[in-house]
Parts: C-alpha cells; structure tokens; sequence
C-alpha cells in the first residue's frame, strides 16, 4: 500500500504561534485527509483535500498531488488545538486509508 | 442526529474470549470500515465493507470477523487467535460517488482491554 510520513512528529507552540505540519505521500491518490484525535480519541475531519487548498477559520490545507505532499497550516493556535494531527491518503484506484504516524501538537498559554 | 455510533466505549475481556464491537451509521453511507490504533501509532485497516453481505480484509484482519448483514451495522469480533488484542478500536463510514469511494467518517470509538 500508500506510504504516508509526517513530520515534524513532536511540535510544541506557544499560544499565538502559527504553525506548519507537512504529510507526504509515496504514490497517487485519489483520496487525503487530514484529521485532529482529541484526547477522548475522537477523530475529528479537518479537511478533504485530494489536491488544491482550501481554509476552514484558522486552518488551512494544500496538496500538491503532482509532488506528492500536503500541507496543513495552524495560524494563531490556540491550547485548544492540542492533540494528534493524522494525514491519510488512499492510493488512486483503491479504496483504503493509509495512515501517518501523526504530529503530536501541544500549545503552551 | 446522523452519526455514527460505536459501543461499549470501554470492554474488558479476559482471555479466549471472543467480544463484539458494535458499530451503526445513520448516514446512510454505502462502505464502512474497522480500524485499530496502538498507543502513539497511526490507524490500521481490519476488515472494510463496500456493500450488504461482501466485505474484504484489511491489512490486520488474522483473528478477527466480521458480518454486514445490514447497511447501517457493521459489528466486529476479537475472537481468541488475536494474539494481542488489547488496543483503541474505531469505526468509520464513507459514501460511493461514481466507482470511488470518498471522504471517510469516524465513530468515538472503543477502547478493549485484554486482563
């Protein structure tokens, strides 16, 4: 299957800081998600973003489906935003999501 | 309200016994999925359904079971030959637009411990 890396794997902010988590993506997909686990383990979606950007408040996301990368920004984060951030991808013409290991973001007040 | 829902939200089994997770979707979504988290490790892929009474295994299926007798069910057996079963189980649904099959949905979860 689809090899998915995300890094960094650690990121630690301080309440205001803007921020960039990176996923990249071993082959094409026809399918990338980018999701938050809160700490009761819900996984909540953030973005469905097969390729092109789009922004949802403070979050953004892009992918470069060509290059094989997605971007996840955090602007002005919050300690509420604390948690694992999971990219997942399903490799064009299958129909499995393939997880990252996840970046693990704490925001200090 | 339409979701998806899972439970218990914690089990306890002891071992060779064989549990059921429960998992139901209001969605009305065509696939649903089974997916396993280990401590500080992304998800994988158990069994997944695309349609009533087909289902295909994942990349961990060995010694688990599943049935999907309706649309909206999706129940999942630990049976005794898994070896460590002990792990955060979730479900997930997604809805079939042309041949693919797209944004996926998760459940809150389930959490079994082996004593």
């Amino acid at each position: 299957g689809i090899q998915v890396e995300q890094s960094p794997p650690d990121l630690i902010l301080q309440e205001g800081a803007n921020s960039t988590l990176r996923c990249n993506f071993s082959d094409s997909v026809n399918n990338l998600q980018w999701f938050h686990q809160n700490p009761w383990g819900q996984l909540i979606n953030l973005f469905y973003i097969p390729s092109g950007t789009k922004q949802n408040g403070r979050l953004s996301a892009t992918t470069v489906a060509t290059e094989r990368y997605s971007l996840l920004y955090i602007s002005s984060s919050q300690t509420t935003d604390s948690g694992v951030y999971f990219c997942a991808a399903t490799q064009t013409g299958a129909n499995n999501l393939f997880f990252g290991t996840g970046t693990r973001l704490t925001v200090i007040p | 309200d339409g979701g998806i829902t899972q439970s218990p939200k914690y089990l306890f089994r002891k071992e060779g016994q064989n549990v059921t997770l429960s998992c139901e979707q209001n969605l009305n979504h065509d696939a649903m999925y089974w997916y396993r988290q280990d401590p500080g490790q992304g998800l994988r892929l158990i069994y997944y359904s695309q349609i009533v009474n087909d289902f295909q295994k994942g990349d961990i299926a060995e010694g688990y079971s599943v049935s999907r007798e309706k649309k909206e069910s999706f129940p999942l057996t630990v049976t005794s030959a898994q070896k460590n079963p002990t792990a955060f189980y979730l479900c997930a649904s997604s809805i079939k637009s042309g041949r693919a099959f797209n944004e996926q949905f998760f459940g809150p979860g389930t959490r079994l411990t082996v004593l």
